[in-house]
């Protein structure tokens, strides 16, 4: 199965501040049809995971563009350019290239 | 309005079986695979097994394969997550998520399975 794992696991930040999270594959994320699977949700407390970015860099419908997601082959970031209040909760990275699909372990973001 | 409910969820005894459901609306539900995922009590997510849309191919993670059978009827635009021989380690909240092709794009309020 492929591993993710995320650093930091948790995050404190300062309102207005840039926040970065990453992300590494155990294996390359490129998938034979030439996409790469990488995803970041947020899951606020209580609530159902929410997807923030797909395929690496593009923003799901209603995501602020503060939320940008870069990387390939085995090594991703998602920042955040101004945290807001709002951000905070538990983000994920996952694969979704190789079965079985797999997530991060996750990054709890809170505010300062 | 998208729209996934899930619901089936409950109380079991080891050994017991559950079967889970997902009711969606608002988009064409035969066009999509859909997925259930869990979450366990304080822990991360996990992806438990998808469907493909006309339910002619599935798969499953390794902890649930041989247990958990995902299925799906267009006609009524439900998907299903029949659950045997439930383990204590299989509570947790099960979610439904639609699949876009590229991500879960589309998550329900989950419901939740404790097995005690």
């Amino acid at each position: 199965d492929i591993v993710m794992t995320q650093t930091p696991l948790s995050l404190s930040v300062t309102p207005g501040q840039p926040a970065s999270i990453s992300c590494k594959s155990s294996q390359s994320l490129l998938s034979s049809d030439g996409r790469t699977y990488l995803n970041w949700y947020l899951q606020k407390a209580g609530q159902p995971p929410q997807l923030l970015i797909y395929e690496v860099s593009n923003r799901f419908s209603g995501v602020p563009d503060r939320f940008s997601g870069s990387g390939s082959g085995t090594d991703f970031t998602l920042t955040v350019s101004r945290v807001e209040a709002e951000d905070v909760g538990v983000y994920y990275c996952m694969q979704g290239t190789h079965l079985p699909w797999t997530f991060g372990q996750g990054t709890k973001v809170e505010i300062k | 309005e998208v729209q996934l409910v899930e619901s089936g969820g409950g109380l079991v005894q080891p050994g017991g079986s559950l079967r889970l459901s997902c009711a969606a609306s608002g988009f064409t539900f035969s066009a999509y695979w859909m997925t259930w995922v869990r979450q366990a009590p304080g822990k991360g997510l996990v992806w438990v097994a998808h469907i493909k849309t006309d339910g002619s191919q599935s798969s499953y993670v390794d902890s649930v394969r041989g247990r958990f059978t995902i299925s799906r009827d267009n006609a009524k635009n439900l998907v299903f997550l029949q659950m045997n021989s439930l383990r204590a380690e299989d509570t947790a909240i099960y979610y439904c998520a639609k699949y876009s092709g590229r991500a879960m794009d589309v998550w329900g309020q989950g419901t939740t399975v404790t097995v005690s």
